[in-house]
């Protein structure tokens, strides 16, 4: 079964330094990986997709997430952070044989922290 | 706004009482998801409908049921409420069923039970 693993539930950054939000998968499949952020009170929104195109993926608002199948990886950065992006952020696979679906597994969740 | 409407945002209720969900898709959205986002359960998914047919279902409780009416509306309903029935549900729509097709979500209904 898939699975993801959001390594820290927490991480705080001084604004202009770099992020790093982990996430390991687990799945017997080429996954689809997905990483979505919630701002306080807000729905979710998508920041960016893997579909097994590009290994280096670019999202929205700077972010990019780079799939690394020996690692089961799927790290998401941002070179300079900023206020703006302190939300939740989520790293989500889809489920194996769901593509029928749309069936997405949720890792647990990472709040980021942004510091002036 | 995302263009998936959730009603209402808040809700307060009792243990032991029915509430309904009701949720919007984006317009030309034929599918709708529902979600539950409780603080030890994560994000869980609890079932899906495709132009008013079920098409999965995830952890959705036996209290709790959703349904898709011809105007494309999705409402869950969950009755005999407990305690740990307080999350936040989310509605996510998409154009069809499949991840491929990308889906949106929508702000969400927080649900508190008391």
């Amino acid at each position: 079964a898939q699975s993801v693993t959001q390594l820290d539930s927490h991480v705080s950054v001084s604004e202009g330094t770099p992020v790093l939000l982990r996430c390991n998968y687990s799945s017997s499949y080429s996954p689809s990986l997905f990483w979505y952020v919630q701002h306080p009170n807000k729905g979710l929104q998508l920041l960016l997709k893997y579909t097994s195109a590009a290994t280096l993926v670019k999202g929205i608002n700077g972010f990019e997430a780079e799939f690394k199948k020996s690692e089961t990886s799927f790290h998401l950065t941002k070179p300079s952070a900023h206020m703006s992006d302190a939300a939740e952020y989520f790293c989500v696979v889809s489920e194996e044989g769901s593509s029928n679906t749309g069936k997405l597994i949720f890792g647990q969740g990472t709040t980021l922290q942004v510091k002036p | 706004d995302s263009g998936v409407t959730q009603t209402p945002k808040h809700l307060i209720t009792a243990t032991g009482q029915r509430v309904t969900l009701r949720c919007s898709p984006r317009s030309g959205d034929l599918s709708v998801y529902w979600y539950q986002q409780s603080l030890d359960q994560g994000l869980q998914f609890l079932i899906q409908y495709y132009n008013g047919e079920e098409r999965a279902k995830g952890n959705i409780l036996e209290r709790f049921s959703a349904q898709q009416f011809p105007d494309l509306h999705s409402e869950l309903n969950l009755s005999s409420l407990e305690l740990g029935d307080s999350a936040l549900y989310f509605c996510a729509s998409s154009v069809a069923w499949g991840w491929d097709y990308g889906y949106t979500f929508g702000s969400g209904t927080r649900l508190t039970v008391v």
